[in-house]
């Protein structure tokens, strides 16, 4: 059964924590990015990658980190740093974003919550 | 700075009836166009995509695109309960290929009343 996961579901950081959060995918797909999306708002770019070992920053990368080390796998970490960290993340993948219809397919996401 | 607007609404429909939803956008070079449906709580999930100007249709949904005027739209026909939800218009930029991700607007709140 093919598809993207994300874990955990749900998370609570405390002030001052590191947390990372897990996304894996069995689609063979080529670049997965993570967003995120606060209450009311759309969904904003965090970090992209199109291959293993290589990633981008995207429209709001300050206070997160990533790594690309297997094609399945992109996690993020919310460092410290992040100054507002509590919101919905979502990790999608595409199979080929140079082409237009390139669709991308979201996880289910993590909702995390600071304390 | 690239932009997606959409109107927020909420936008309330009676079931059975067509159900219109629109997009503006400001990169006048972007390529292609999505919309994306997301239950309260739950991750978009893909309704259809268009590249090409005039209508796509798909079942009770067409997306209609106008590249020279900037605007993208859904209609939603024969409106059910079901469609209530937040309608998510996503453009693909002209630079990258659409290989920094897409640019979301901030979703059009669509309810359905029985």
């Amino acid at each position: 059964d093919g598809g993207i996961t994300q874990s955990p579901k749900y998370l609570f950081r405390k002030e001052g924590q590191n947390v990372t959060l897990s996304c894996e995918q069995n689609l063979n797909h080529d670049a997965m990015y993570w967003y995120r999306q606060d209450p009311g708002q759309g969904l904003r770019l965090i970090y992209y990658s199109q291959i293993v070992n290589d990633f981008q920053k995207g429209d709001i990368a300050e206070g997160y980190s990533v790594s690309r080390e297997k094609k399945e796998s992109f996690p993020l970490t919310v460092t410290s740093a992040q100054k507002n960290p509590t919101a919905f993340y979502l990790c999608a993948s595409s199979i080929d974003p140079g082409l237009a219809s390139d669709e991308q397919f979201f996880g289910p996401g993590t909702r995390l919550t600071v304390l | 700075q690239k932009e997606v607007e959409q109107n927020s609404g909420p936008l309330s429909v009676p079931e059975g009836a067509i159900a219109s939803l629109n997009c503006t956008y400001s990169d006048r070079g972007s390529q292609s166009f999505f919309w994306y449906r997301q239950y309260s709580g739950k991750s978009p999930e893909l309704i259809m995509f268009i590249y090409s100007n005039g209508d796509k249709e798909d079942g009770r949904f067409t997306a209609q695109l106008n590249k020279a005027s900037q605007y993208v739209s859904l209609l939603i026909r024969d409106s059910q309960p079901s469609d209530s939800a937040t309608y998510l218009c996503a453009v693909n930029p002209s630079s990258g290929g659409g290989a920094d991700g897409l640019t979301f607007g901030k979703g059009t709140h669509l309810i359905i009343q029985p």
